[in-house]
């Protein structure tokens, strides 16, 4: 199937861990995305990448790093996780001016 | 700084019944405005993107129009259906600053 996968699904974890997310697009889209939506549902874009480029990198607490191995891939490392950082992280691709697809997220909930 | 506002922040209308969500964003300087739907717990799902250059985009029951000068879009849906319940998001893509901006949604309940 064509799409913007994400694992893991859920994640539970303890606070002061480290944790990754990973992303994968088979869209041959040569743009990535992270977005955070917190426990109010807004939805706040925090990197960009193209050709495995950065090209947005909001204001985001630097415990976060994204990593593109390659253009199909954008992963998110967070070290330190602290209770704020519970949210739903989502992924999504697009072609330049194109539609932007996400993936169905990742529910991170710090214990 | 652009910002993207969505009125209203929730709404419920009964089955059949035709609507319209509105968005509108303070920065005409714009690539693209998307709309979305998201489903609880779900991600989001494209439902039409319209180009800086275009006025509106249909696809079955729904059409969006935008108008760019004066910094709107609105999203009809027709003929309402409770499947159509969720939460719909609108998104601009700024051509100064290259990234997207999310409204806050608004969320639809259609009563059967």
């Amino acid at each position: 199937d064509t799409a913007v996968s994400q694992t893991p699904k859920y994640l539970v974890t303890q606070m002061g861990n480290d944790k990754s997310i990973k992303c994968e697009q088979n869209l041959g889209h040569d743009t990535m995305y992270w977005y955070k939506q917190d426990s109010k549902k807004f939805l706040k874009i925090m990197f960009s990448y193209n050709n495995k480029e950065l090209i947005i990198n909001e204001t985001v607490p630097n415990r976060f790093s994204p990593k593109s191995p390659d253009k199909a891939h954008l992963n998110l490392h967070i070290n330190s996780l602290e209770l704020g950082d519970s949210a739903v992280y989502f992924c999504a691709s697009s072609r330049q001016g194109q539609p932007q697809h996400f993936g169905d997220g990742t529910r991170l909930s710090i214990l | 700084k652009q910002e993207v506002t969505q009125i209203p922040a929730a709404l419920s209308v009964p089955e059949g019944e035709n609507l319209v969500l509105n968005c509108s964003f303070t920065d005409s300087a714009i690539y693209n405005l998307q709309w979305f739907r998201q489903d609880p717990g779900k991600g989001l799902t494209s439902l039409l993107l319209i180009q800086s250059s275009q006025r509106e985009q249909t696809s079955g029951r729904l059409n969006a129009s935008l108008d760019k000068s004066s910094g709107r879009s609105t999203l009809y849906i027709a003929a309402s259906q409770p499947g159509d319940s969720a939460t719909y998001l609108c998104a601009v893509l700024s051509t100064n600053a290259g990234k997207s901006t999310f409204g806050d949604g608004t969320t639809l309940t259609v009563k059967p």
